[in-house]
């Protein structure tokens, strides 16, 4: 168990819809991280918040935003979903503030599944 | 631009033998490199990592070789077991990027 809570861990829903995903970080770890992984694909990152602030951002579409609370969970919003956006979504976190200075702990993931 | 690559989607081994998983970088100025395992159905577990002042490091049953010179990184499993099979992401970071990149991953399949 990393200490990361995703959920929920399956949604599946229509085209157009929009969906929020749930990230609980590590207890006392201030970056979370989003990344999305297609199906026999890589993890994509798609951007890292570190206490509350936005941090670094990837290959996030315009259709995709996140925020981190004062708690420090974060919540990724999907919306006007299409059929590729059908992936696993991962929430990481750490407690450090740059992605090169030490390891990740990735939540079990989302499966978001569009039809 | 950035990119990791793997050179073997698949790696089929028996149990009690060593594995080799391969992976190609090439951006030059990364500096920091991890392996990641991937089980069915769970989030990428940190394995090891290495930095690039150094070319090699040992864990518990894991060595990361990093050869800089042709931008190419190792991870060396010893006597391999079962519980191994997953798949294996390697990730490069140039602290520049603030963002790790990760490879397509490679498919270890231990046989009993």
């Amino acid at each position: 168990d990393s200490g990361v809570t995703q959920t929920p861990k399956h949604l599946i829903t229509a085209t157009g819809q929009r969906v929020t995903l749930r990230c609980s970080p590590r207890s006392g770890d201030l970056s979370v991280y989003w990344y999305q992984q297609s199906l026999d694909q890589g993890l994509q990152f798609l951007i890292q918040y570190y206490n509350g602030e936005e941090r670094a951002k990837g290959n996030i579409l315009e259709r995709f935003s996140a925020q981190q609370f004062p708690d420090l969970h974060s919540e990724l919003n999907l919306s006007s979903l299409e059929l590729g956006d059908s992936a696993l979504y991962f929430c990481a976190s750490s407690g450090q503030a740059g992605q090169g200075t030490g390891e990740l702990f990735f939540g079990e993931g989302s499966r978001l599944t569009v039809l | 631009g950035e990119s990791v690559g793997l050179h073997l989607p698949t790696l089929s081994v028996q149990e009690g033998d060593n594995s080799i998983i391969n992976c190609a970088y090439s951006n030059s100025a990364s500096d920091y490199f991890i392996w990641y395992k991937q089980e069915s159905g769970k989030g990428p577990q940190f394995i090891i990592d290495i930095r690039s002042n150094m070319d090699k490091r040992q864990g518990q049953r894991v060595t990361v070789l990093l050869n800089k010179t042709v931008k190419h990184l190792s991870l060396q499993i010893a006597a391999t077991q079962p519980g191994d099979s997953a798949v294996y992401f390697c990730a490069e970071n140039n602290r520049g990027f603030q963002k790790l990149v990760f490879g397509t991953g490679t498919r270890l399949l231990v046989s009993p």
